[in-house]
């Protein structure tokens, strides 16, 4: 079993709509969730960083952990086709070098 | 804020050809310094990390090896290809002060073994 699984997609959805990207994790230890957005050919750029159980807001994303459930989440509003792109979680424990466990991405479209 | 540079953009070697990919940073001294390769539709996968000039830990035991000769300077080599090791590289830091713990990555060079 991997430590961090992320339904790969594809995943299209209509201009407007409301998308859900999550990640599952089996390590308690992990501490601190990102998610990155990798469009195609071009390295993975940071959207979300967050630590604590709960929501945390910025602008159309919300990243949302639960980790009773070892559960995170991505919400993206008012999806736009500039949000086309592989979204990417992230997590680590603590520890000195700050080395990330990464899903396998999941591929999503707007369609306009 | 942090800036990293990778060279080259994209490499087709034949396979048994050596390798050296460059990654150098700007803006911060003293970062953790990352190596991940990422082949088609698949996840990161961390190759190598230095958290100082000469300290290397290798995560994946292969042809790969990587040096740190300055603080930002980062150098993957191999001494012979193989067609495995075809994929995307990117470049990775964790800035100081590194209790800010995320990763920003570079722009990544694509290599094509054939």
């Amino acid at each position: 079993q991997k430590e961090v699984e992320q339904d790969p997609g594809p995943l299209s959805v209509p201009e407007g709509a409301i998308v859900s990207l999550n990640c599952t994790y089996s390590n308690s230890a992990f501490q601190y969730f990102m998610w990155y957005r990798q469009y195609s050919r071009k390295g993975p750029e940071l959207l979300m960083y967050t630590y604590s159980s709960g929501n945390k807001e910025d602008g159309r994303f919300t990243a949302q952990v639960d980790k009773s459930s070892k559960y995170i989440s991505l919400f993206i509003r008012d999806s736009q086709p500039s949000d086309s792109a592989t979204y990417l979680c992230a997590m680590r424990s603590s520890g000195s070098a700050r080395q990330l466990t990464f899903g396998s991405g999941t591929q999503l479209t707007v369609l306009p | 804020s942090q800036t990293i540079h990778q060279w080259p953009a994209t490499l087709v070697q034949p396979v048994g050809s050596p390798l050296s990919l460059e990654c150098t940073v700007e803006g911060t001294s003293n970062p953790n310094l990352y190596w991940y390769r990422q082949a088609a539709g698949r996840g990161l996968q961390l190759l190598f990390y230095s958290v100082g000039i000469g300290q290397i830990s290798s995560e994946v035991p292969q042809n790969l090896s990587a040096s740190r000769p300055q603080d930002r300077q980062f150098i993957l080599s191999s001494k012979k290809l193989l067609l495995s090791d075809s994929g995307f590289y990117l470049c990775a830091l964790t800035p100081q002060p590194r209790s800010t713990d995320t990763q920003y990555f570079g722009p990544g060079t694509r290599l094509t073994v054939l």
